[in-house]
């Protein structure tokens, strides 16, 4: 299995300031034939399903807000909030769909500092 | 747009099976080419990939639950299903349904989710 790890496990930002928080796989999730990570983003607010933010590691899902942003190849990989807002405190996972099966990270939490 | 909404009893005894059901509505389960996913997540803890079948009825199972995993589709009725047998108090989570699209031959992420349903293994 893809073993994904993220780092941190929490943060804490101010209104307005940037969250940044990573990823890792245990191998590759770049498919060279087609030139894309298989690698997403999910938010997770309390009692709510996870949704999913961005994908083939830097593509935003439509209607996400332009101030979440992704990037990273191969192994690593980042999730950028660059304005924290109150509705951004969630917790966020990746997950590789590049093999089964599909695995997720143990999540950050952001919260507001 | 396609929705998705999860049912099945909250309680389960340990040996028995959990049987859920995944309906979806905006769309049909097999006009198109998509992956139906059921993945769980105990309280307070992360997210677990079950398994998926894909829109011809194909399966791909995690292979920690392989062995008591089986995932079908009901196109007549516009849903698919999760069996997991032998259940034990390890498997109390909240139960989502998911889709991903294809890209390729192989699956996208997972756009569309239900709001998950909680079930319980207790005697």
């Amino acid at each position: 299995d893809i073993v994904m790890t993220q780092s941190p496990d929490s943060l804490a930002v101010s209104l307005g300031e940037r969250a940044t928080i990573n990823c890792k796989s245990s191998q590759s999730v770049f498919y060279s034939s087609d030139n894309k990570n298989y690698l997403a983003w999910y938010q997770q607010k309390p009692g709510q399903p996870p949704k999913l933010l961005i994908y083939w590691a830097s593509t935003r899902e439509s209607g996400v807000p332009d101030r979440f942003s992704g990037s990273g190849s191969g192994t690593d990989f980042t999730l950028t909030i660059s304005s924290l807002q109150a509705a951004d405190v969630a917790v966020y996972y990746c997950q590789q769909y590049y093999t089964t099966p599909f695995t997720f990270g143990p999540g950050t939490k952001v919260d507001i500092k | 747009q396609v929705q998705l909404q999860e049912s099945g009893p909250g309680l389960v005894k340990p040996s028995q099976t959990l049987s859920l059901t995944c309906t979806v509505s905006g769309g049909s389960i097999s006009s198109d080419s998509y992956y139906w996913s059921w993945i769980r997540q105990p309280a307070g803890k992360g997210l677990e990939w079950i398994g998926r079948i894909y829109t011809s009825g194909s399966t791909k199972y995690n292979p920690s639950l392989k062995s008591r995993v089986t995932m079908s589709l009901d196109t007549s009725k516009n849903q698919f299903s999760l069996k997991l047998t032998s259940v034990t108090a390890a498997d109390t989570a909240v139960y989502y349904c998911a889709r991903a699209g294809e890209s390729g031959s192989s699956p996208s992420a997972m756009d569309v989710w239900g709001q998950g349903t909680k079930v319980t293994v207790s005697s």
